[in-house]
């Protein structure tokens, strides 16, 4: 059974970067197939994807968050760290991580974690 | 960008009605829409890839259909455990976008 579980501070300061890890367990993040993406969900807000990256170290962003955002693992963890820079009010938000499935040519989330909020304020 | 409209934004139903969710795309998706519910505190939860198959373990009176544009998620008998907020996401384009989710409350 594949679960995640985000950790990171609840609180940061505009201009701070924040540094998010999703710990997984029942998938070795080395593993051909292995892929994590971070999803957030401001308050009263759409669901957004962000990052994803890929057992063979491919990494993919959201292009309007593009130069904001790195990805990164450490598979002798078992870990996925997202970093973003230069925090505002406006991304306060629930942050996930979920596997992404991908089978032919389609593909889902599942499963995630069950997310942790962070709070953007001074 | 691929717009996903959900409707409606939110509804109140009674144990064992059947609630009808709709998602619409900017542009045709085939069939690759899925569906989530999340409960408050709760990790979302997988229902329906591709439009309408049914993830293992997910409740048979879940289903959805639909292609191209227009997709329903039906839930043919609501039960108490249903009360929760349902999502669309095309997984068509890399930018795999969500509605704006549909909250079912008790009425």
């Amino acid at each position: 059974q594949v679960t995640l579980r985000e950790s990171g501070p609840a609180l940061v300061k505009p201009t701070e970067t924040l540094t998010l890890t999703c710990t997984v367990s029942g998938l070795s993040l080395g593993t051909i197939g292995s892929r994590v993406s971070w999803i957030r969900q401001p308050p009263g807000q759409a669901l957004e994807w962000l990052a994803q990256i890929d057992w063979d170290d491919d990494k993919f962003y959201s292009t309007s968050l593009k130069t904001r955002l790195t990805i990164s693992k450490d598979t002798s963890k078992n870990q996925v760290v997202l970093t973003m820079t230069n925090m505002d009010p406006v991304d306060t938000a629930t942050y996930y991580c979920a596997r992404m499935f991908v089978t032919g040519t389609t593909n889902w989330f599942d499963p995630w974690g069950p997310g942790t909020l962070v709070i953007v304020s001074s | 960008d691929i717009q996903m409209t959900q409707s409606p934004s939110s509804l109140s139903a009674s144990v064992g009605d059947r609630v009808t969710i709709t998602c619409r795309a900017s542009q045709s998706i085939t069939t690759y829409l899925n569906w989530y519910q999340r409960k408050p505190g709760k990790a979302p939860k997988l229902l329906i890839y591709s439009a309408s198959t049914l993830q293992s373990g997910v409740p048979s009176r879940f289903s959805g259909s639909g292609s191209g544009t227009d997709f329903t998620l039906t839930i043919s008998s609501l039960q108490p455990e249903d009360f929760a907020t349902y999502y669309c996401q095309e997984s068509y384009s890399p930018l795999y976008i969500f509605g704006q989710g549909t909250k079912v409350d008790i009425k």
